[in-house]
C-alpha cells in the first residue's frame, strides 16, 4: 500500500534561513512518481516538482531544490534563502498508475512560517 | 490564475438541502478528480473520473454522488449531508492515464459548511 509521511508538522523559520522540509515513502511499486505541492492560505495546491522513480537525479529550481533516494525511499525538499511568501503548508505527494486511473495520495503536510 | 475553475466558492446549507459543486477545465485534460480537505488535514481521493467514466470510488457515502458530462466538466451532488462533511472540497485534473505521469491541477476549491 502507499504511504507518504512528512513527519514535520510545524517549522518556525527566520527570513533568508535555509529550510529543508522530509518526506517519506513507502510503495510496493517500482514505477511511481513523487510530487511536492505548495498550499498557500487561498487554498489551491500548486504543483511545484515532479520525479519519477526511474530518475534520482536533484533538481534545483532558483531557490527551490529537492533530493530523491530511492534507498531510503525519500524525497526531501529545500528552500534556501527563505521569505515570507514561502510561507504555506507543504505536501509531498505519492502517485501510482491504477487501473483506473492515477491514484495520488498526500502526506500530511508541513507548515512552512517564514517571519520577517 | 488557476486553469481550473470551481463554483461556488463558498456554500452553505442543510442537512435536508439538496446541491452541487462544480468544476470545470479547459486544458484538454482526460482525468478529473475529486478530493476532500479537512481543516489541518491533508487532501483525500473521494472519485476519479477517467475518459469521462468513474474509474475510482474512494468508498465515499453515497450522499455525495459524482458526474462527468463531458470531458471539460467535473459535478458534485450533494445530498442529505451530515456536518462532519463540511470540508474544502477540491477538484483536479490530469492528462489521463497512460498519457502523463500524474501531476494534478487543482482549483481553488469550494469550502462547503453543513449547517
Amino acid at each position: 500500500a502507499q504511504k507518504v509521511t512528512q513527519a514535520q508538522t510545524e517549522i518556525s523559520v527566520v527570513e533568508k534561513e535555509d529550510v529543508t522540509l522530509d518526506c517519506v515513502y513507502e510503495t510496493r511499486d517500482t514505477t511511481y512518481y513523487l510530487f511536492w505541492y505548495k498550499q498557500p492560505p487561498s487554498g489551491e495546491l500548486v504543483f511545484l516538482i515532479r520525479r519519477n522513480s526511474f530518475d534520482e537525479q536533484n533538481e534545483i529550481s532558483g531557490r527551490y531544490s529537492w533530493n530523491f533516494q530511492k534507498s531510503t525511499s525519500s524525497f526531501n525538499f529545500t528552500i534556501t534563502a527563505s521569505q515570507v511568501v514561502d510561507s504555506a503548508v507543504y505536501f509531498c505527494a505519492l502517485s501510482e498508475l491504477n487501473t483506473g486511473g492515477f491514484k495520488t495520495i498526500f502526506g500530511a503536510g508541513t507548515r512552512l512560517f517564514v517571519k520577517a | 490564475d488557476t486553469e481550473v475553475t470551481q463554483t461556488p466558492k463558498h456554500l452553505v446549507m442543510g442537512m435536508t438541502n439538496k446541491k452541487s459543486l462544480k468544476c470545470e477545465q479547459h486544458m484538454g485534460h482526460r482525468a478529473m478528480y475529486w478530493y476532500k480537505q479537512k481543516a489541518k488535514k491533508p487532501p483525500e481521493l473521494m472519485f476519479v473520473y477517467s475518459y469521462e467514466k468513474l474509474s475510482i470510488n474512494e468508498s465515499v457515502p453515497s450522499r455525495f454522488s459524482p458526474e462527468c458530462p463531458n470531458s471539460s466538466l467535473l459535478n458534485l451532488h450533494l445530498h442529505a449531508l451530515q456536518p462532519e462533511d463540511s470540508a474544502l472540497y477540491l477538484c483536479a485534473s490530469s492528462q489521463g492515464a497512460n498519457l502523463n505521469t500524474g501531476e494534478l491541477f487543482f482549483g481553488e476549491g469550494s469550502r462547503l459548511t453543513v449547517l
